[in-house]
């Protein structure tokens, strides 16, 4: 179970959109769409963003999305705000019963 | 009101054994897979273990497997960790989280406010 791979950090201004991935393998992402995503801000628990690749949670803003393309997965954030600065994590459906987390991506709003 | 509360967690010496425990209310326990989530001092989070709401399909991180093993009691709306041959490695925030389907899909959408284990 090798974790996915996610850029250590990506930035943007206010009002620009910025992109995550994560790189796993035709197992892991590639091979099922039970992919989600994850914000976590300091000291608190994590809370789920996307679900199986494409689908927001209730209560998740629209500028929130999430696509996959081959072994990849990706997480766009539109008209970013302050308080969208946080830790964002994957994770992934990997044969058979268990998952995995990706590195995890801290994006910063300049 | 819908929450999930740890307990169980604390100092303990390498190779010592602990038992987490995480009570679920305000939802249908047994209708959800649950897991195990851990968080080491600064590091990312890492998926322990997790069950499907029957307690039929099991899975173990690499990293624990042999030395962890889930559990759950639906009649006590409760998710169990047994922990043995503890590592220094194994020190993290241990949190509870439910899933959004009845077996493992990584879609958490409660997640409790973990307690902590210090090797």
């Amino acid at each position: 179970q090798s974790a996915l791979t996610q850029p250590r950090s990506v930035s943007g201004s206010p009002g620009q959109s910025v992109t995550i991935s994560c790189t796993g393998t035709s197992s892991a992402v590639g091979g099922y769409n039970y992919v989600s995503w994850y914000q976590q801000h300091p000291g608190k628990a994590p809370k789920l963003m996307i679900y199986e690749v494409t689908k927001r949670p209730s209560g998740v803003p629209d500028r929130f999305s999430g696509s996959k393309s081959g072994n990849t997965a990706s997480l766009t954030v539109s008209g970013l705000l302050p308080d969208d600065e946080a830790d964002y994590y994957c994770i992934s459906f990997v044969p058979i019963n268990n998952l995995v987390f990706g590195g995890g991506t801290k994006l910063t709003v300049l | 009101e819908v929450q999930l509360v740890e307990s169980g967690g604390g100092l303990v010496q390498p190779g010592r054994s602990l038992r987490l425990s995480c009570t679920a209310s305000g939802f249908i326990f047994d209708d959800f897979a649950m897991h195990w989530v851990r968080q080491g001092p600064g590091k990312g989070l890492e998926w322990v273990s997790g069950l499907s709401w029957n307690s039929v399909n099991i899975g173990h991180a690499d990293s624990v497997r042999g030395r962890f093993t889930i559990s759950r009691d639906n009649a006590k709306n409760s998710l169990y960790l047994q922990m043995n041959s503890l590592r220094p490695d194994d020190t993290a925030l241990y949190f509870c989280a439910k899933d959004s389907g009845d077996h493992s899909t990584g879609a958490f959408d409660l997640w409790g406010r973990g307690t902590l284990v210090t090797v």
